[in-house]
């Protein structure tokens, strides 16, 4: 039972290229979220998904999409990276908004 | 927006000692949540308590909540240098499947 799992680990682009981060639960979480996570701050809500097919906005969408076509991944694309955008990417996955299961994150610099 | 903030920012105590940590919201919520996270780690679940609780326990955790003062506290009790770790408090609203709101943590240092 691996979790949440995240892939890349780390990445670095160069402004305009896009990406897409993928994650992973084995958990059956009808739930999944992302976050970013940036220094001294908490985590911020970007998109999330109640379940397969269906994404919904977060705190802070803009300059990321989203998709949901199997229940287990949660897949956060970035058309094109702005320096704005390195951070600590985090997923998560929960059965309702109870407790959450994270992800290692993934640590973008946008150069 | 920040919706849970905690204090202190950062905390050194020494080993065996107690740590509390406060958390401050400001809408109503459903549920309020702690987490810890471990330098360059996830996130990881310590304990949920529910608005209509008023205090929970787990092992060397105890957290309060006060609903009037929208505020709540992590007690971690006789702690250890594995405690050292960044704490978060997160908070949920209700109504919705709109994720968790975080704080920005408070720091917590052990020293031996």
């Amino acid at each position: 039972n691996a979790g949440v799992t995240q892939t890349p680990k780390f990445r670095v682009l160069k402004t305009g290229q896009s990406m897409t981060l993928l994650c992973a639960q084995d958990m059956n979480h009808e739930y999944m979220y992302w976050y970013r996570q940036d220094p001294g701050m908490g985590l911020r809500l970007i998109h999330y998904s109640v379940g397969e097919g269906t994404t919904a906005k977060g705190e802070v969408p803009d300059g990321y999409n989203v998709s949901r076509l199997k229940k287990q991944n949660f897949l956060l694309g970035l058309e094109s990276a702005a320096p704005s955008q390195t951070s600590v990417y985090f997923c998560a996955s929960s059965t309702r908004v109870y407790e959450q299961y994270f992800g290692p994150g993934t640590r973008l610099t946008v150069t | 927006s920040q919706q849970g903030e905690e204090d202190p920012q950062a905390l050194s105590i020494q080993e065996g000692e107690n740590a509390t940590m406060n958390c401050s919201y400001k809408t109503s919520i459903n549920n309020l949540q702690w987490y810890r996270q471990n330098s360059g780690r996830g996130l990881v679940h310590l304990i949920l308590i529910r608005s209509n609780e008023r205090e929970k326990h787990s092992g060397r955790l105890r957290v309060t909540l006060d609903t009037s003062k929208k505020s709540s506290s992590l007690l971690i009790t006789a702690s250890r240098a594995a405690d050292t770790a960044s704490y978060f408090c997160a908070t949920y609203s209700g109504g919705g499947a709109d994720g968790l709101t975080f704080g920005k943590g408070t720091h917590l240092i052990i020293q031996p």
